[in-house]
């Protein structure tokens, strides 16, 4: 099966800019996530979907973060505007709930530098 | 607070030498245990859980609950095992993972 895409896989912007991920999971999958991994740290969780609904936000910075997951399949994520911590590797995953256990399939990621 | 620890950020071995990886973590329900690895240049991907109780690539990993720990073991390192190795808990039932800062693992020649 095909993997969960991502795209760009890089980015670079200057502080105050606006910036938008995309993540296409893998077809079938009703979960999706977004992580942030800073360097030197392990993935965060910023925003869980459930089809196109929200299960968990609570650790997303709703101010200048927001993501939606239209149709339930493909999912933007969008900073605006982007301040120089939000330099990272930002992982989309995406999970089949019918599975016996959660294994989460991960993208790329796309490296977002914030200068 | 549930909380993923694993204390090493890099740990050296030789080929051939046993591997010890270690996490402990905090959560006061009952949890599901996961190992991931990074390869260079790869997507991070599962290694094991714990509900399986299996042995991959080698690895093996055992819940002790009274230790809170899930270290991950595997008896001859080999060179290709050099990866960045993240310990991941879940809260049952929520297909939500915490992730621990994760240990680089260099196996040398």
């Amino acid at each position: 099966e095909a993997g969960v895409a991502q795209s760009p896989r890089y980015k670079i912007i200057e502080k105050r800019q606006s910036v938008a991920f995309w993540c296409n999971p893998i077809s079938g999958h009703a979960t999706l996530y977004w992580y942030q991994q800073i360097l030197g740290q392990g993935p965060k969780l910023l925003i869980q979907f459930q089809n196109n609904g929200v299960v968990d936000d609570s650790q997303l910075p709703k101010d200048r973060f927001s993501a939606e997951r239209l149709k339930g399949v493909d999912s933007t994520l969008k900073i605006q505007p982007a301040k120089l911590e939000d330099s990272a590797v930002y992982l989309c995953a995406s999970a089949s709930t019918g599975a016996s256990y959660n294994e989460q399939f991960f993208g790329p990621g796309t490296r977002l530098t914030v200068l | 607070a549930q909380r993923v620890t694993q204390p090493e950020k890099l740990l050296s071995v030789f080929k051939g030498a046993p591997v010890e990886l270690k996490c402990n973590y905090s959560y006061s329900g009952s949890p599901e245990l996961f190992w991931y690895v990074q390869y260079s240049r790869q997507r991070l991907q599962l290694l094991l859980r714990h509900i399986s109780r299996e042995s991959i690539k080698g690895f093996t990993a055992d819940l002790n609950k009274g230790e809170t720990s899930f270290h991950l073991k595997k008896p001859f390192a080999q060179e290709e095992d050099s990866a960045m190795y993240y310990c991941a808990l879940s809260q049952a039932g929520t297909y939500k993972y915490i992730f621990g800062t994760g240990t680089r693992l260099k196996v040398l020649a």
